[in-house]
């Protein structure tokens, strides 16, 4: 049972650059979640998935685009990367709308 | 926008002792959550205590809760090394109670001296 995982864990982007970050579960988790976490910071929202199929914003959506084509996978796209996205990605699961579980990270550097 | 904010901002003990940190949110919540981080590491869940609870206890950890004055505290117990670690408070954004996504404070760091 891995839990949540990422991919990748680390990635260096020139700006206006795209990628996409993976998050992959295997607990059959309902909700997914993708956080960012900058110094010095708690984690904010940036998008969220209550099912497959369905995205909904967060607190800090622009510049990313999300999709659940499957229930154990989460998309996270940076179409054109800014140094502002520097940050360090978290992607959580639930499935009773409480406890979160958290992959550990992906560490994006944008120059 | 925030709606916990953990207190103090750092904390250094010595083994053994006690450690204790505080939250405070903004608007009523359904459950609050208490989060552990080690450095460079994912968030891992610690303990979840609902709006009509006061107290809570798992292992070392004690959590308090007191919707009246919108605030918590964690408690740490015989404090150990391996408690070294930022801690976090968070509650649910929208009503679900945490559906919508989690708000963090901005927590506190722990450090256990040996």
């Amino acid at each position: 049972n891995a839990g949540v995982t990422q991919t990748p864990k680390f990635r260096v982007l020139k700006t206006g650059q795209s990628m996409t970050l993976l998050c992959a579960q295997d607990m059959n988790h309902e909700y997914m979640y993708w956080y960012r976490q900058d110094p010095g910071m708690g984690l904010r929202l940036i998008h969220y998935s209550v099912g497959e199929g369905t995205t909904a914003k967060g607190e800090v959506p622009d510049g990313y685009n999300v999709s659940r084509l499957k229930k154990q996978n989460f998309l996270l796209g940076l179409e054109s990367a800014a140094p502002s996205q520097t940050s360090v990605y978290f992607c959580a699961s639930s499935s009773r709308l409480e406890t979160q579980y958290f992959g550990p990270g992906t560490r994006l550097l944008v120059l | 926008s925030q709606q916990g904010e953990e207190d103090p901002q750092a904390l250094s003990i010595q083994e053994g002792e006690n450690a204790t940190m505080n939250c405070s949110y903004k608007t009523s919540i359904n459950n609050l959550q208490w989060y552990r981080q080690n450095s460079g590491r994912g968030l891992v869940h610690l303990i979840l205590i609902r709006s009509n609870e006061r107290e809570k206890h798992s292992g070392r950890l004690r959590v308090t809760l007191d919707t009246s004055k919108k605030s918590s505290s964690l408690l740490i117990t015989a404090s150990r090394a391996a408690d070294t670690a930022s801690y976090f408070c968070a509650t649910g954004l929208g009503t679900g109670g945490g559906a919508d996504g989690l708000t963090f404070g901005k927590g506190t760091h722990l450090i256990i001296q040996p």
